[in-house]
């Protein structure tokens, strides 16, 4: 297995672009989240999705749009970048259960300029 | 949700065994501790969790105090690569209505020395 994987490792963007993060996991997963992470800090939770078709907020999702039209894939969305999204962006899954084992992928920087 | 206080740093000889210590003496009875770590640039990666008896994998092993209010992280045989930031986090099972908040701290960061 893969796990859970991330494109692209790195991105550069001016302000008021927009652009869509992607995250893959193959462990059919029916939990998948977002997170970012700013330097120095914990990660914070900005959308996840219990099941394809339903997403829901997190801690910090102005910003940010979310959709997961199948169980492996959860793209999320940043409609006009600000110098604030700066930040490595972190997706992770989980089995439905009474548990928060999660996976993680291995994150994407993200810069706005 | 339980808070979870932990110290900041620690320093561990290779070879030797690491005890993270955390302490979470609001915890409520229902609630699980999980350990987490992080290696600089990665993802988070899982380590263990438990509810009341001691845990282990062949990653670590997860001493809670008899109370609850504490438990500690064992790294039987510390390596290099064990140089992380260590996140305890206190949380009930997921239920749907009540979102999926996972809130990492700031955590102790370990630095295992040759």
């Amino acid at each position: 297995n893969a796990g859970v994987t991330q494109t692209p490792k790195f991105q550069v963007l001016k302000t008021g672009q927009s652009m869509t993060l992607q995250c893959a996991q193959d462990m059919n997963h029916e939990y998948m989240s977002w997170y970012r992470q700013d330097p120095g800090m914990g990660l914070r939770l900005i959308h996840y999705s219990v099941g394809a078709g339903i997403t829901d907020q997190g801690e910090v999702p102005n910003g940010y749009n979310v959709s997961r039209s199948t169980t492996e894939d959860f793209p999320l969305r940043l409609l006009s970048a600000a110098p604030s999204q700066t930040s490595v962006y972190f997706c992770a899954s989980r089995k439905a259960g009474r548990t928060y084992e999660q996976y993680f992928g291995p994150g994407t920087r993200l810069t706005v300029t | 949700d339980a808070k979870t206080t932990q110290p900041p740093s620690m320093d561990c000889a290779e070879g030797r065994a690491a005890n993270l210590p955390c302490n979470h003496s609001t915890i409520s009875g229902n609630e699980y501790v999980y350990w987490y770590r992080q290696i600089h640039s990665q993802g988070p990666q899982y380590i263990i969790h438990g509810l009341k008896n001691n845990e282990t994998n062949e990653m670590a092993s997860l001493i809670i105090t008899e109370d609850r209010k504490s438990s500690t992280l064992i790294l039987p045989h510390a390596t290099l690569r064990d140089t992380a930031v260590y996140y305890c986090i206190v949380r009930p099972p997921p239920m749907v209505s009540s979102g999926q908040n996972f809130v990492f701290g700031p955590g102790t960061r370990l630095s295992v020395l040759p």
